[in-house]
């Protein structure tokens, strides 16, 4: 199965512990972006990447959340000292590219990590 | 602020009928819409995509409209089959300074009975 890969499917941490989620892009994609559905809530952008950099991080909370996407490996997406309010649906998606000639192109999306916090 | 409207927020059907799904979008500068499906405890896939000078454009059983003037789009999906029972997503992109983002719309939550 060549598409984006995320994991773990579910998992559940305690207030105050940390959350590492990761996600594989498609083969050949080089342009990854998280996003986040809370119940009954559409999903909202969080963060878009490339290897190595980050291009819009401008949906991310400005504490306790980061990402990364290094040159080998897969993306990261790292809560710390998590809080009931981080349980949510977490997904993943990767594009060939970005602009054009891209902007046509979907974004393919994982099957995502369900959090719960206790 | 862009934003996306989706309406009915939920809707139920006999297997076989038709139904059409309606999105209001506020999304400027707007580069293309897709129409996403997303079943339980899954990734949303793409089901269709039209850019600003496309009115209306097929893939199987979906047919989906876009009015970029009034900022209407709309999915028809017929001859309903029970594998349709999902939640149905309208994402317009943006363009320019937008960085391409997509606006995720709460999604109807198709329910289709035998």
């Amino acid at each position: 199965n060549a598409g984006v890969m995320q994991n773990p499917r579910h998992l559940v941490r305690r207030r105050g512990q940390e959350a590492r989620l990761r996600c594989s892009p498609m083969k050949g994609h080089s342009h990854v972006y998280w996003y986040r559905q809370l119940p009954e809530e559409g999903l909202k952008f969080m963060v878009y990447l490339q290897k190595e950099n980050i291009i819009d991080e401008s949906g991310m909370p400005k504490e306790r959340f980061s990402a990364e996407f290094p040159k080998e490996g897969p993306s990261i997406l790292r809560i710390q000292q998590v809080v009931r309010g981080d349980s949510a649906a977490y997904f993943c998606a990767s594009s060939l590219g970005q602009g054009a000639p891209y902007s046509n192109q979907p974004q393919h999306f994982g099957d995502g990590t369900r959090l719960s916090i206790l | 602020k862009n934003q996306v409207e989706q309406s009915p927020q939920s809707l139920i059907i006999l297997e076989g009928k038709n139904c059409t799904l309606q999105c209001n979008y506020t999304v400027s500068p707007f580069s293309n819409l897709r129409w996403y499906k997303q079943d339980t405890g899954r990734g949303p896939v793409s089901l269709t995509i039209m850019t600003f000078s496309e009115n209306t454009k097929s893939n199987g059983r979906y047919t989906a409209t876009l009015d970029a003037d009034t900022k209407q789009s709309s999915l028809h999906i017929t001859a309903s089959q029970l594998s349709d029972s999902a939640s149905y997503i309208c994402v317009p992109r943006g363009g320019g300074s937008t960085l391409g983002r997509l606006y995720f719309g709460r999604g109807t939550q198709l329910t289709v009975w035998p």
